[in-house]
């Protein structure tokens, strides 16, 4: 089953400033996502990353905030732009493994000051 | 849009007691999915449903997938330490990628 790495794990930053999460992942995949989790929350799906075209975003996300790359089958960058401590979050990325097996990153925790 | 709705929110159980914990929807799905996130750690996938009705089990943990397709359950048998974390379930569309995650259950074991 494949094996995905995110970095960093954590971060805390200041208010205003960018942050790009990487995930990378041990086999290529089709299906590469984003969530969000805030704190004590569930999680929320950010977009999908398609491989070779512009990602696809859900209802309240748009892409001058979260700007995602997908440069390849196995990697995969989410940017959380112009922050504010609102965006103090968990960051997961996730792959559709086999049938219907949608596996988590580890996450990147972020707070912003 | 669609809600999963978990209930307990959060359970104190003792050692070795049995947990139930479900899940409803204000629509289908056609696959029924329950993670388990430790903190600090993204979550891990533990039992997946395929068919209306369908129990599965996975060593102590049994999940079932509701007739309604609208709701899910999932057992765990004689909790032990290692069994805290949050729990949550997570529904599918058929050709759709995309899940719906549940609002999660808490679950804490009590010395």
């Amino acid at each position: 089953s494949a094996v995905i790495s995110q970095k960093p794990s954590r971060d805390i930053c200041q208010r205003g400033t960018s942050l790009t999460i990487q995930c990378q992942v041990d086999s290529q995949v089709t299906m590469m996502f984003w969530y969000r989790q805030q704190p004590g929350q569930s999680l929320t799906l950010i977009a999908t990353a398609n491989q070779g075209s512009e990602a696809t975003y859900e209802s309240g996300f748009v892409i001058d905030k979260f700007p995602i790359s997908r440069p390849n089958l196995t990697f995969s960058t989410l940017t959380v732009s112009n922050m504010s401590p609102e965006d103090s979050s968990i960051y997961l990325c996730s792959v559709e493994a086999s049938r219907d097996r949608v596996r988590f990153g580890p996450g990147t925790r972020l707070t912003v000051l | 849009g669609q809600q999963l709705n978990q209930s307990p929110q959060s359970m104190f159980i003792q050692e070795g007691e049995d947990v139930s914990m479900n899940c409803t929807s204000s629509s289908i799905f056609n696959t029924w999915l329950w993670y388990k996130q430790d903190p600090g750690e993204g979550p891990v996938l533990l039992i997946a449903l395929y068919k209306a009705g369908e129990l599965t089990s996975n060593g102590r943990l049994t999940a079932q997938f509701g007739i309604t397709r609208k709701d899910s359950f999932l057992n765990i048998s004689a909790s032990i330490p290692s069994d805290v974390g949050i729990y949550f379930c997570a529904g599918q569309l058929a050709g759709n990628e995309k899940l719906t995650f549940g609002t999660g259950t808490r679950l804490t074991i009590i010395p």
